[in-house]
């Protein structure tokens, strides 16, 4: 089946500094999102990708569409402590396929 | 405003009951889904429906059963088979699967089941 690789597992940074992270997949794909999960909540959509080599900004959130269709990466710009959180990349085939998550990449915040 | 709600937020389960975990969508989506997450873990899909009186099994659907009477409802019934049900429960929905509707998922804020 699908697998997803998602990186970093876990960050731990200060506040104030810039954060990487991508998913990449077993095969191509059309779709690419990224969420995040507050501690006790339910994921939110942060952005949505549906071409390749889309770039989209969420305010200090941007995210990119591999070229290959086969990855995606999130940049955190400047970050503040109500990052903190769990984000997961997501990404779908086709029409008809369901969503694979990635296993998720921890944000930690020093202030 | 339209969104998912899942209830109850918390609850408490000795071994060998059965419990219900009730999930309610606004959004008329035809589509509507079960995880469960694992502390430190991802999402792992249990169950999904894609339309009303219609549900498939996910990769961990064992120890789990699920109905869909109505397209706004979707409720997910952790039996005494569920050899460890404590975990964080998510519902969430989206539109039908050959749509574009599809691509996003909408999640309820989860419940958090403890087996004592």
């Amino acid at each position: 089946g699908q697998q997803l690789n998602q990186s970093p597992q876990s960050m731990f940074i200060q506040e104030g500094e810039d954060v990487s992270m991508n998913c990449t997949s077993s095969s191509i794909f059309n779709t690419w999102l990224w969420y995040k999960q507050d501690p006790g909540e339910g994921p939110v959509l942060l952005i949505a990708l549906y071409k390749a080599g889309e770039l989209t900004s969420n305010g200090r959130l941007t995210a990119q569409f591999g070229i290959t269709r086969k990855d995606s990466f999130l940049n955190i710009s400047a970050s503040i402590p109500s990052d903190v959180g769990i984000y997961f990349c997501a990404g779908r085939e086709n029409a008809g396929n369901m969503l694979t998550f990635g296993g998720g990449t921890r944000l930690m915040v020093k202030p | 405003d339209g969104g998912i709600t899942q209830s109850p937020k918390y609850l408490f389960r000795k071994e060998g009951q059965n419990v219900t975990l009730s999930c309610e969508q606004n959004l008329n989506h035809d589509a509507m889904y079960w995880y469960r997450q694992d502390p430190g873990q991802g999402l792992r899909l249990i169950y999904y429906s894609q339309i009303v009186n219609d549900f498939q099994k996910g990769d961990i659907a064992e120890g789990y059963s699920v109905s869909r009477e109505k397209k706004e409802s979707f409720p997910l019934t952790v039996t005494s088979a569920q050899k460890n049900p404590t975990a964080f429960y998510l519902c969430a929905s989206s539109g039908h699967y050959l749509s574009s509707g599809a691509n996003v998922l909408t999640f309820g804020a989860g419940s958090r089941l403890t087996v004592l």
